[in-house]
């Protein structure tokens, strides 16, 4: 499958717990995405590198929030402390850098904070 | 300003019949619309997508209608199918971001 890559695909943690979710994106894309989706409604942007380079944040991206992407292949994204308003879906996309190529999601990872 | 409003929020289609689905935005700096079709515990799949300097554009049974001076884009799927049964994402971005902002969805269900 060469597709973009989540891990895990389901999370339970306890409120408070730390928490990291993994994504393998598309072998020659250069941009990766991370976007939370929650129930009901359309995926939210949280943050996008270009190769190991994050170059946007939202501001729904809290200080508990940190994203790397250390040798601009796989991203990893982590929640310190986590809320129960953290649970959601977390989505990865990937894309090429260009004006003419669209971006492909990963299944997601769906975090549950009890 | 960043805002995409997609309506309706679900819609019920008989076998056969033409599904719609309509999205507008405010931003004037949009230059790439999608959709996007997600099935419960899936990611979004990309079906298709325009630009503004096309009005219509049509990919097998999905068609995207652009009224740029409206600001306004609509989904039609011809020959609705079951398996078409899915939500439905509008979004918006300039080009080569790919920060997309995502309208609300639209839960399509198609009836056999």
């Amino acid at each position: 499958d060469t597709g973009v890559s989540q891990d895990p695909r389901h999370k339970i943690t306890k409120r408070g717990q730390n928490v990291t979710f993994r994504c393998d994106p598309i072998s020659e894309h250069n941009r990766l995405y991370w976007y939370r989706q929650t129930l009901g409604q359309g995926p939210e942007f949280l943050t996008y590198f270009q190769n190991e380079a994050q170059l946007e944040k939202s501001r729904l991206l809290s200080d508990r929030f940190s994203a790397e992407r250390p040798k601009g292949s796989f991203s990893t994204l982590e929640i310190q402390r986590t809320e129960q308003g953290d649970s959601a879906m977390y989505l990865c996309a990937s894309s090429l850098q260009g004006a003419s190529t669209e971006a492909f999601f990963g299944q997601g990872t769906r975090l549950t904070v009890v | 300003q960043q805002q995409v409003k997609q309506s309706p929020q679900s819609l019920i289609v008989q076998k056969g019949g033409i599904s719609i689905i309509n999205c507008a935005y405010e931003n004037t700096a949009f230059d790439y619309f999608p959709w996007y079709q997600q099935f419960p515990g899936k990611g979004p799949a990309l079906l298709i997508a325009i630009r503004p300097d096309v009005s219509e554009k049509k990919e097998g049974r999905f068609t995207i209608s652009f009224n740029k001076s409206a600001k306004q884009f609509s989904l039609h799927i011809m020959d609705s199918q079951p398996g078409d049964s899915a939500t439905y994402f509008c979004a918006a971005t300039t080009s080569g971001t790919y920060k997309y902002i995502f309208g609300t969805g639209t839960r399509l269900k198609v009836l056999a």
